[in-house]
């Protein structure tokens, strides 16, 4: 069965430190990737995905996410927080050739950013 | 384009009681899709409906049921309710299913019912 693995739960950092969060995801075939982010008291919003092409995907608010197909990793970056990246971010998969909606959500990081 | 609407935002029910929530889909978005989101569980699929029918189903009790009318809204009805269904519902819209090429299709959140039980 598919899974999403987030291994950080929750991350601390200091504003202007660079950011990594890790998602691996356990699937043999075709995917597409997500990162979903959800600030305090807001709904879910898409950050960035991945389907086909460049493995380098560069999403909204300076983030960017690799494939890495060899690693089954799909990993957000951004070289230098804000303090208004508190949030919770969500890696997401589906399979290609399931429906959109079959998507499996990992277990989320909470991301505290201090001022 | 308006987003992804649902409502109420707020419920308070007891136990036994049941609840119908509602969601409005992006415009053009055929596709609904219905989550339940809990601190224990994370983010889990409950079902899909596109062109009123249900087209795929996750792991819950038959407790739980929706439906989808011709303008593209859905409901989502939970019957007999327990504790463990206090939780944020989510809706999501999609502008349409897979097709034999693979599904390249995004899906776009609404505010969530938060969902009490008593």
């Amino acid at each position: 069965a598919q899974s999403v693995s987030q291994h950080n739960h929750h991350v601390i950092l200091s504003e202007a430190a660079s950011l990594e969060l890790g998602c691996n995801y356990s699937y043999g075939g075709t995917v597409n990737l997500f990162w979903y982010v959800q600030y305090p008291g807001q709904h879910l919003q898409l950050l960035l995905k991945y389907f086909s092409g460049d493995p380098l995907v560069k999403g909204i608010k300076g983030f960017e996410a690799e494939f890495i197909k060899s690693k089954f990793s799909f990993n957000l970056r951004k070289p230098s927080v804000q303090w208004s990246d508190t949030a919770e971010y969500f890696c997401a998969v589906n399979e290609r050739y399931s429906s959109a909606s079959k998507i499996i959500f990992g277990s989320g990081t909470r991301l505290s950013i201090r001022p | 384009k308006a987003g992804v609407t649902q409502t109420p935002r707020y419920l308070i029910k007891t136990r036994g009681q049941q609840v119908t929530l509602s969601c409005s889909p992006i415009s053009g978005h055929r596709s609904v899709s219905w989550y339940q989101q809990t601190p224990g569980q994370g983010l889990q699929f409950l079902f899909e409906y596109f062109s009123e029918t249900q087209r795929n189903k996750g792991n819950f009790p038959g407790r739980f049921s929706g439906r989808q009318f011709s303008n593209s809204r859905s409901e989502m009805n939970v019957s007999t309710l327990e504790l463990g269904d206090s939780a944020l519902y989510l809706c999501a819209s999609s502008s349409r299913t897979s097709g034999r090429t693979g599904s390249t299709d995004t899906q776009y959140f609404g505010p969530g019912t938060r969902l009490t039980v008593l």
